[in-house]
């Protein structure tokens, strides 16, 4: 079942901060939201993850709301290397393993 | 560091041959390996978990009988695609994870297995 809704695609001016939105509201008090990108055909890379607190690493930053229902992904100067599938991921336990569910994706396209 | 990879990146086969996929963990001990599958402009599936030394645990709707998971070691996980069909024709993305609670808690993924199967 899919655990977070995303827009389909998103354009962002080099430069700019690229703000993607991601819906969880069916997410549980101990689930974690990961985010990582895929450049065409090549396997996701990790951006960031956080459970309730806002974070930020030298790649994004995250934030989430206080009911946690929805988060949204900062890269705050995008650059034509940006251009990529952004998944928004809730971690769930499942059969006594963390797994991840991956939500649809944003397919964010930077313009020059 | 974390660096997962997969061989071969892409396999064209005939119908009814199997193929074996490789995702070695390079540089840490995966006790988790995970098996994705993503058809195109999709996003990605999870198949199976498996973990060094056990039988893999698969995802609903995911043939056991033909989608064989070793994990031998806690560097090396196989997916052998058994008889394989055009049906099966997709991209094939393992992902790694570390010792729970340690520096790589969360999954490493390779580059990813382009199958074609005519």
């Amino acid at each position: 079942d899919a655990k977070t809704t995303q827009p389909t695609s998103m354009d962002c001016a080099e430069g700019r901060a690229a703000n993607l939105p991601c819906n969880h509201s069916t997410i549980s008090g101990n689930e974690y939201v990961y985010w990582y990108r895929q450049i065409h055909s090549q396997g996701p890379q990790y951006i960031i993850h956080g459970l309730k607190n806002n974070e930020t690493n030298e790649m994004a930053s995250l934030i989430i709301t206080e009911d946690r229902k929805s988060s949204t992904l900062i890269l705050p100067h995008a650059t034509l290397r940006d251009t990529a599938v952004y998944y928004c991921i809730v971690r769930v336990l499942a059969s006594g393993t963390y797994k991840y569910i991956f939500g649809t994706g944003t397919r964010l396209k930077v313009l020059a | 560091g974390a660096v997962v990879s997969q061989h071969p990146s892409r396999v064209i086969c005939k119908s009814g041959t199997s193929v074996k996929i490789e995702c070695r963990s390079l540089d840490f001990q995966a006790t988790t390996m995970f098996w994705y599958r993503q058809f195109p402009k999709q996003s990605l599936m999870l198949m199976a978990t498996s973990n060094e030394g056990s039988k893999a645990t698969y995802e609903q709707g995911v043939e056991k009988d033909k989608f064989l998971i070793n994990h031998a070691s806690l560097t090396l996980s196989t997916l052998t695609v058994a008889s394989a069909h055009p049906e099966d024709s997709s991209f094939y993305i393992c992902s790694a994870r570390g010792l729970a609670g340690g520096p790589w808690n969360e999954q490493f993924f390779g580059p990813g297995t382009r199958l074609t199967v005519l």
